[in-house]
Parts: C-alpha cells; sequence; structure tokens
C-alpha cells in the first residue's frame, strides 16, 4: 500500500501557482519523498524528490514540513501542459526497494 | 525524452495466450524495473532487474517472468494470459543505488486480453 495520501484532483487557474499537498505521517529518516507526473497515455516523468530539506529545480519546488510528516508540490506558474495526474511516493534509500504508487492527484489547469 | 523505449505500443491478445514485451534502457541505466497500470489506477510495481538478476518483486504471480540482458535491455513476459492482465505495462530505467534512484519511464505498451 502507498505510504502517502494526496487529494483526488484539484483545479487550477492557468499562470497561478499549483500547490499539490501530500500527507506521509508514517515516514522514516532514510526516506524520501518524490514527486511523479503523468500525463493522459504517457509514462510516468520525475518532477523532484527530497529528503528533509526544501527543493527547487526547473520544473517545480517541493516544500517538506520540519516534521517530514507532510509536503507541497508547487508548480509556480502553472500552464495548460501542466495537466496531469500527480504521484507523490515515499521511498526508502535502501537500494531495491520499488516505487510505490497510490491513486495521485489529478490536477486540471483551467484557461 | 527519456530514453526509455518500449515495444510493442499496443498489441491484443487472447485469454490463454503468451506475451512478450521489451524494453531499452537509457543509455548508462544498469536497473530496469516494470510496472502494470490499470485503468484509472497508479502504476503497481511488478519487479526489478539489475544485472540480469531480478532484485526485487511486488505481488504478481510466478506467470510474470523477465530478463535482463547484458546490454540492461529487459523483458516482460507473462503465460496463461487472463482478462485482467488488461493494462499498461511501464518499463523504467535508472541506476539504482540511494538518492540516485529517479525512474525513467518508457511510453508503455498497452495490453488487451480478449
Amino acid at each position: 500500500d502507498a505510504k502517502t495520501t494526496q487529494p483526488p484532483s484539484m483545479d487550477c487557474a492557468e499562470g497561478r501557482a499549483a500547490n499539490l499537498p501530500c500527507n506521509h505521517s508514517t515516514i522514516s529518516g532514510n526516506e524520501y519523498v518524490y514527486w511523479y507526473r503523468q500525463i493522459h497515455s504517457q509514462g510516468p516523468q520525475y518532477i523532484i524528490h527530497g529528503l528533509k530539506n526544501n527543493e527547487t529545480n526547473e520544473m517545480a519546488s517541493l516544500i517538506i514540513t520540519e516534521d517530514r510528516k507532510s509536503s507541497t508540490l508547487i508548480l509556480p506558474h502553472a500552464t495548460l501542459r501542466d495537466t496531469a495526474v500527480y504521484y507523490c511516493i515515499v521511498r526508502g534509500g535502501d537500494y531495491g526497494q520499488n516505487f510505490v504508487f497510490g491513486p495521485g492527484t489529478r490536477l486540471s489547469v483551467l484557461p | 525524452e527519456t530514453g526509455v523505449t518500449q515495444s510493442p505500443t499496443h498489441l491484443i491478445k487472447t485469454r490463454g495466450q503468451q506475451v512478450t514485451l521489451r524494453c531499452s534502457s537509457q543509455s548508462g541505466h544498469n536497473t530496469v524495473s516494470w510496472y502494470q497500470q490499470a485503468l484509472g489506477q497508479g502504476p503497481q510495481f511488478i519487479f526489478q532487474y539489475y544485472r540480469e538478476e531480478e532484485n526485487g518483486r511486488g505481488n504478481f504471480p510466478p506467470r510474470f517472468s523477465g530478463l535482463q540482458f547484458p546490454n540492461y535491455s529487459s523483458e516482460l513476459n507473462v503465460n496463461a494470459l487472463e482478462l485482467d492482465d488488461s493494462a499498461l505495462y511501464l518499463c523504467a530505467s535508472s541506476t539504482g543505488g540511494p538518492n540516485t534512484g529517479e525512474l525513467f519511464f518508457g511510453e508503455g505498451s498497452r495490453l488487451t486480453v480478449l
């Protein structure tokens, strides 16, 4: 079972920031938070990951709370092409551990 | 573009048949994983291969088997197909190891079992 809970769907206006929450209250000390997204009929795409510090790359920012029990993925200026299912995944640092995908959040960016 | 290619993109089989799906990993990636994604659900882990050996398996029966070749390409074989095997099968490559395990997915092979 997935170790994360996410809202099933969210809407966001084009050009505004999209803030996608994720709860992972049972996360262990050596487990990372990963975010992927899946645009319709394509394979999942890696977005970002982090352990405890906030992370930023060209696609998004990841904000992890100090107790690491939740995180937020931020798309700073959402476009229509960001419409997708977003998956938050907790994965250990031990080699061989697989990614457990939950149902994710379906983000709809509206014009 | 992730550099991971899968074939075929679509195929139709009948119940009881066998199917082989193929995956070419991104250059330099020594680990390949296979996932099954049923309609409307997130991908489910089938198994992972590292240096030609299975290195982790999800809750799938033995009729799901795989191979990894010296060039790190991979095959997923499913025997005795059932209707519930209809799904998108995703291959993902990675370099493995802690903190470098982001997966690079292919576009998938969509299998329909009639």
